[in-house]
């Protein structure tokens, strides 16, 4: 199973500031997802980070928001623009190791707290 | 499009004990597959259990097995012998395998809160 470091694990940001959330994984993988939780809700994906091509962003997220790199096969960032107290939530990024679907893991995810 | 329910927002069981939590499902994919995850309250979230569309068995993992009913789109989790640990939010969630932009993602229920008694 891939190992996924996810950092910071926590943070407190002023809003109108921006945060970069960072996702490691200890081998290859193919795609990346970054995830949204907000406070007491469900997990919504934000989008899919390919290595090589823009990432692919889900309805009601936009990429001057929530920019997305994906420099190679073990890395990604999520960066959090201009931040409003809306933000504050879990953002979780998982990759999917296995072509047939049968696993599927999350890095530590990122508690970030808007004030 | 896929979606996942999960009708109990929060279950109550005693040490020991086992326990059932349930999940429905909707989609249009010929095959999909259906997974299960425990957060606790750090906020990580923790694989338990998989099941394949097509797999002849339901699946178990520990004291994890899926009650899988494929004609009625169900595919409940059974956790054997609840421990004070097992305390925590636990997510039904579903990827399809068809092609197309929901390749790949996890559709995710609402969550119950699994609350286990000494």
């Amino acid at each position: 199973s891939a190992v996924i470091s996810q950092k910071p694990s926590r943070d407190i940001c002023q809003r109108g500031t921006s945060l970069t959330i960072q996702c490691q994984v200890d081998s290859q993988v193919t795609m990346m997802f970054w995830y949204r939780q907000q406070p007491g809700q469900s997990l919504t994906l934000i989008a899919t980070a390919n290595q090589g091509s823009e990432a692919t962003y889900e309805s009601g997220f936009v990429i001057d928001k929530f920019p997305i790199s994906r420099p190679n096969l073990t890395f990604s960032t999520l960066t959090v623009s201009n931040m409003s107290p809306e933000d504050s939530s879990i953002y979780l990024c998982s990759v999917e190791q296995d072509r047939l679907n049968t696993e599927a893991f999350f890095g530590q995810g990122t508690r970030l707290t808007v004030v | 499009a896929q979606k996942i329910t999960q009708t109990q927002p929060g279950m109550f069981v005693q040490e020991k004990e086992a326990v059932t939590l349930d999940c429905t499902y909707d989609t249009s994919d010929p095959s999909y597959g259906l997974f299960w995850y425990k957060q606790p309250s750090s906020g990580e979230m923790i694989f338990l259990i998989y099941q394949g569309s097509y797999d002849q068995q339901n699946a178990t993992e520990g004291r994890y097995s899926l009650n899988f009913q494929k004609a009625r789109k169900s595919a409940n989790l059974v956790i054997s012998a609840s421990q004070l640990g097992d305390s925590a939010m636990y997510f039904c969630a579903m990827r399809g395998r068809a092609g197309g932009t929901s390749y790949g993602k996890l559709t995710f229920g609402q969550g119950t809160i699994l609350t286990v008694h000494p």
